[in-house]
């Protein structure tokens, strides 16, 4: 039984540049919760897809945006890329769009030069 | 806005010490409370979680926490670490309104043996 999967691993760009990341669930989960994680700090809530729709959202900008496909998996797309936008971008899947059996995947770290 | 606050950010111990990490949240209403783990090179891992019932909940690999209500804190112990348990060690919680997971900043541990 597959966990989460998160592709690439590592990802380089530059300001200005987009980006997209990918995410597979683990097998049986619907949702998907995505998460930056700045060096040194804990990761923070980006927002969470159910049902190919987003369901909750944190504090991040409109650059921020994603996407759910019908087999469940998710991306999540970063646009005008900023410095501050470096970090390891955490993807969690849980089943039945609850967030209280979250299984996290090993992230894709973006570095933007 | 909830809020998780770690007071350790970093920990260092030898083998066979006692451990407690403190973890205090900010949200009056009902919560679940979460620790997870964060081993060198590995993905985060769900250590415990806390939903209702015994305040006293026993996780993986030895460790439990304490939920005192009066408190708002959720801290985290094992009666003696090993130095298989140096990781990175998060608090989060969740509230049944909101369904985001919120973490804290995180806290170092280091086991030296």
């Amino acid at each position: 039984d597959a966990g989460v999967t998160q592709s690439p691993t590592h990802l380089i760009k530059t300001r200005g540049q987009q980006v997209t990341l990918r995410c597979s669930p683990k097998s049986g989960h619907d949702t998907v919760s995505w998460y930056q994680q700045a060096l040194g700090q804990g990761p923070q809530f980006i927002f969470q897809y159910y049902e190919e729709e987003e369901r909750q959202r944190g504090n991040f900008p409109d650059r921020f945006s994603g996407h759910q496909f019908p087999n469940y998996s998710s991306e999540l797309n970063v646009n005008a890329l900023l410095l501050g936008d470096s970090a390891l971008y955490l993807c969690a899947s849980s089943p039945g769009g609850r967030t209280d059996t979250q299984y996290f995947g090993p992230g894709t770290r973006l570095t933007v030069l | 806005a909830q809020s998780v606050s770690q007071h350790n950010h970093h920990v260092i111990l030898s083998e066979a010490a006692s451990l407690e990490l403190g973890c205090n949240y900010s949200y009056g209403g009902t919560v679940n409370l979460f620790w997870y783990v964060q081993y060198p090179g590995q993905h985060l891992q769900l250590l415990l979680k806390y939903f209702s019932g015994d305040p006293l909940v026993k996780g993986i690999k030895g460790f439990e926490a304490e939920f005192i209500k009066s408190k708002f804190s959720f801290n985290l112990r094992k009666p003696s670490v090993q130095w298989s348990d140096t990781a990175e060690y998060f608090c989060a919680v969740n509230s049944f309104n909101t369904d985001k997971l919120i973490f804290g900043t995180g806290t170092r541990l280091q086991v030296f043996p």
